[in-house]
């Protein structure tokens, strides 16, 4: 299995909503990222983790809260976005070597959030 | 073929030319880098990578070529076809810890 899963495809949510987002892979992967992409631009990274434990935070507001069950799953909580919050969200995992390097990093295909 | 000298955000070719993609990135330490596609409505999709080490890497119909004298990285796609139409990002990674950063697409347009 060399694929990344998002679900859902889309999502549709108001400003005083709680919803999540799920990534799973099966590629035995133990690094696995949130990115932000808005239309037009690179992918930004919102947070990495490394073994389960989160690694990186690229100062994220609060209202986005990660999580990583297990090695295979990965989830972002949302709640009480804002309209420009708006993007396609994209979780990816990647190998991690020796020395905590981290290598290519394969994408979903992503979430398209609208908040209203 | 078509070709870019500097980062633009278009490129439209004609099937059957080669395609050149160019992207300048930012920190000399980088020790890794890759380009990805992102075609409308999917996530991006790894092409191919290439190490600081390296000055040059083929694949099946790409090519990528890194200078790290002037900080310069390029995509070439042989004999580009309608299905390569995407976005086209590059990648670097800056220390070995640390997630990819990605630079600034271009938009490959292919028309038959």
């Amino acid at each position: 299995d060399t694929e990344v899963t998002q679900t859902p495809k889309h999502l549709v949510m108001g400003m005083t909503n709680k919803k999540s987002l799920k990534c799973e892979q099966h590629m035995g992967h133990r690094a696995m990222y949130w990115y932000k992409q808005k239309a037009k631009k690179p992918p930004e990274l919102m947070f990495v983790y490394s073994y389960e434990k989160l690694s990186i935070n690229e100062s994220v507001p609060s209202r986005f809260s990660p999580e990583c069950p297990n090695s295979s799953l990965l989830n972002l909580h949302l709640h009480a976005l804002q309209p420009e919050d708006s993007a396609l969200y994209l979780c990816a995992s990647s190998l991690i070597l020796d020395r905590g390097t981290l290598m290519t990093q394969y994408f979903g295909p992503g979430t398209r959030l609208t908040v209203l | 073929g078509e070709s870019v000298g500097l980062h633009l955000p278009t490129l439209s070719v004609q099937e059957g030319d080669n395609s050149i993609i160019n992207c300048a990135y930012s920190n000399s330490a980088s020790d890794y880098f890759i380009w990805y596609k992102q075609e409308s409505g999917k996530g991006p999709q790894f092409i191919i990578d290439i190490r600081s080490n390296m000055d040059k890497r083929q694949g099946q119909r790409v090519t990528v070529l890194l200078n790290k004298t002037v900080k310069h990285l390029s995509l070439q796609i042989a004999a580009t076809q309608p299905g390569d139409s995407a976005v086209y990002f590059c990648a670097e990674r800056v220390q070995a810890g640390t997630a990819l950063i990605f630079g600034k697409g271009t938009t490959l347009s292919v028309s038959s």
